[in-house]
């Protein structure tokens, strides 16, 4: 079965700091790739995705990733964090035509 | 468009007792999706669809059943809750296809089993 690793549970930042968020996953075939933010009493939301084509994808509000096939990775990036950037944050992958393994979330908390 | 919204927002039950959650989405999606949120475990999928009338088990779907007898509307029944059942519950929609196909969530239900 799929799977899907964030070690970094909780990360805490000031404001200006840059930010990498690990995700590691378990697929041999193709893989589509998703990041997923969560602010605080709000519903997911797609920060960006990776299907195709070029590995450096850019996403909503300065984010980006990196998908590296050989290390089976999909890391999340910011240069500079801001206070508002604090939220939960989901690495998942599609599993199958019709669904998503998501990993257990990386709380980040960015201090003014 | 309202997207996904998610009936009722909060609810409590004790041991035993038994309530549906309604999901509904206007963005004529044909796949619906029922996943559980936990501390420290993400969000696991417990039931889905691929259409109107179909339904499918996902990894987690003991102690569930779902419904979509509409396209728009998808829903889950607990039939005697359990403590363990406590959670925060997100359905999302998305386009068949599959590929690079976002899923589009609603703002979730947190339950609270006694």
């Amino acid at each position: 079965a799929q799977s899907v690793s964030q070690h970094n549970h909780h990360v805490i930042l000031s404001e200006a700091a840059s930010l990498e968020l690990g995700c590691n996953y378990s697929y041999g075939g193709t893989v589509n790739l998703f990041w997923y933010v969560q602010y605080p009493g709000q519903h997911l939301q797609l920060l960006l995705k990776y299907f195709s084509g070029d590995p450096l994808v850019k996403g909503i509000k300065g984010f980006e990733a990196e998908f590296i096939k050989s290390k089976f990775s999909f890391n999340l990036r910011k240069p500079s964090v801001q206070w508002s950037d604090t939220a939960e944050y989901f690495c998942a992958v599609r599993s199958s035509a019709r669904q998503l393994t998501f990993g257990s979330g990386t709380q980040l908390t960015v201090l003014p | 468009n309202a997207g996904v919204t998610q009936t009722p927002k909060f609810r409590v039950l004790k041991t035993g007792q038994s309530m549906t959650l309604l999901c509904a989405q206007d963005m004529n999606h044909e796949y619906m999706y029922w996943y559980r949120q936990d501390p420290g475990m993400g969000l696991r999928l417990i039931h889905y669809s691929v259409g109107e009338g179909t339904t499918a088990k996902g990894e987690v779907p003991d102690g569930y059943n779902v419904s979509r007898l509409k396209k728009q509307n998808f829903l889950l029944g607990l039939e005697s809750a359990a403590p363990s059942q406590t959670s925060v519950y997100f359905c999302a929609s998305s386009y068949p296809g599959g590929v690079g196909n976002e899923q589009f969530f609603g703002p979730g239900t947190r339950l609270t089993v006694l």
